[in-house]
This record gives C-alpha cells, structure tokens and sequence, in this order.
C-alpha cells in the first residue's frame, strides 16, 4: 500500500507569482484535504475534495484553488503569491470526507515565496 | 468557538519520565479528538484518538485523557524515550460533519533528554 505522496518537495517563488502543489492519495481513498502550516503553528484546513468536487472550505481567499483528478489525486493552486502564503502545504487523504475516518497526511511541501 | 488551545509550547523532559500535554476547547458540537505525532521533515502522523463518551484511552505507551465537563483533554506519555522527540499535535473534528475538517492546536515541541 502506497503512502500519500507531495511534489515537489521544496518550491521557492516570488511575489505574485503563482504556484501548483501535487498531491497523490493513499491507495483506495477518494477523500483528499488541504491544510496550510505555518512555522510553529498547527496545520489549517484550506479545502477538501471529494469525488472531484470541493467539499468544504477553510477562511482562506479564493486565489487558493483546487482540484481532484478522476484518480482521486489532487492539485493546489495559489494565485498572485503574497509574502504570507511561505508555509508547509499538507495534504492528506481519508476513506471517506467526513466522520471519524483517519486523515494520512503526506510529507508536504515546503513553499518559501519571497 | 473554533480554536484549540494547546499547552505547554514545549516540553523536556528525562528518558522514563511522562510528559503531559494538555488542550482546550470551546465548541461542544467537537466530537472527536486526535493526537498527531510529528517529526521534521514528515507530514503528522496519527497517534491515537478519543470519543467525548469515554473518559481514558490508551494505546501502548499513549494515553488520552478526556474531561468533558471541563472541555479538556490530555496525551499523557509513559516511560518515555528519546525517539519520542517530536512536535504534537491535539486536533477536534465535528463528528457529525461532512467535510472532516481538523481544527489543530498550535502544538508542543517535546525533548526526551537520554
């Protein structure tokens, strides 16, 4: 059994840029979430999919987007990068999107923009 | 209504000792509540979770005391050991959600001294 898996690992871009995050999901989950961690802080939900629609949504602006492919992998995307948007980018995948099925969160990616 | 409170920042302690790590809610609509384990570098990984009907649980050396009254729960680790270094995570979940939405505590930094 696959674990969740993040590309690319480390990602270093500029102001305003934009940027898109990979996320494969463990091996017969369907459910993938998306949680922002800044350093020193506890992860926060940003959104999660669902069979390929967005179920549920964090406070975060709409310049973060996403989207889940038919094989239940993920993408982030984050427009017009700002100074605070430099975090660990998590994702994490579930059986199913809600109750009390364990979420497995993959090794992340590091985002640093400048 | 939707944080966590999470004590202490950090943590050391001996081989053999027992941290305790506490956390706070305000929402009683949480209805499950996670403990994560994270080492640099990887994604949280869970270690062990509670209902708000059951007052202990352990698994292994972990155990989560629960205090629902007091809207206070607790990871208790016994007979600690250096390759227990790492930062925890408490988190709580609406049960009854659909989205699964982890609302994480700020986390604890633990150091088991050999």
């Amino acid at each position: 059994e696959t674990g969740v898996t993040q590309s690319p690992t480390h990602l270093i871009k500029t102001r305003g840029q934009q940027v898109t995050l990979r996320c494969s999901s463990q091996s017969g989950h369907n459910t993938v979430s998306w949680y922002q961690q800044a350093l020193g802080q506890g992860p926060q939900f940003i959104f999660q999919y669902y069979r390929e629609e967005e179920n549920g949504r964090g406070n975060f602006p709409p310049r973060f987007s996403g989207l889940q492919f038919p094989n239940y992998s993920s993408e982030l995307n984050v427009n017009a990068l700002e100074l605070d948007d430099s975090a660990l980018y998590l994702c994490a995948s579930s059986l199913n999107p809600g109750g009390t099925d364990t979420q497995y969160f993959g090794p992340g990616t590091r985002l640093t923009v400048l | 209504q939707q944080q966590v409170k999470q004590s202490p920042q950090s943590l050391i302690v001996q081989k053999g000792g027992i941290p305790i790590i506490n956390c706070a809610y305000e929402n009683t609509a949480f209805d499950y509540f996670p403990w994560y384990q994270q080492f640099p570098g990887k994604g949280p990984a869970l270690l062990i979770a509670i209902r708000p009907d059951v007052s202990e649980k352990k698994e292994g050396r972990f155990t989560i005391s629960f205090n629902k009254s007091a809207k206070q729960f607790s990871l208790h680790i016994m007979d600690s050991q250096p390759g227990d270094s790492a930062t925890y995570f408490c988190a709580a979940r609406h049960g009854s959600s659909n989205t699964g939405k982890l609302i994480f505590g700020q986390g604890t930094t633990l150091q088991v001294k050999p």
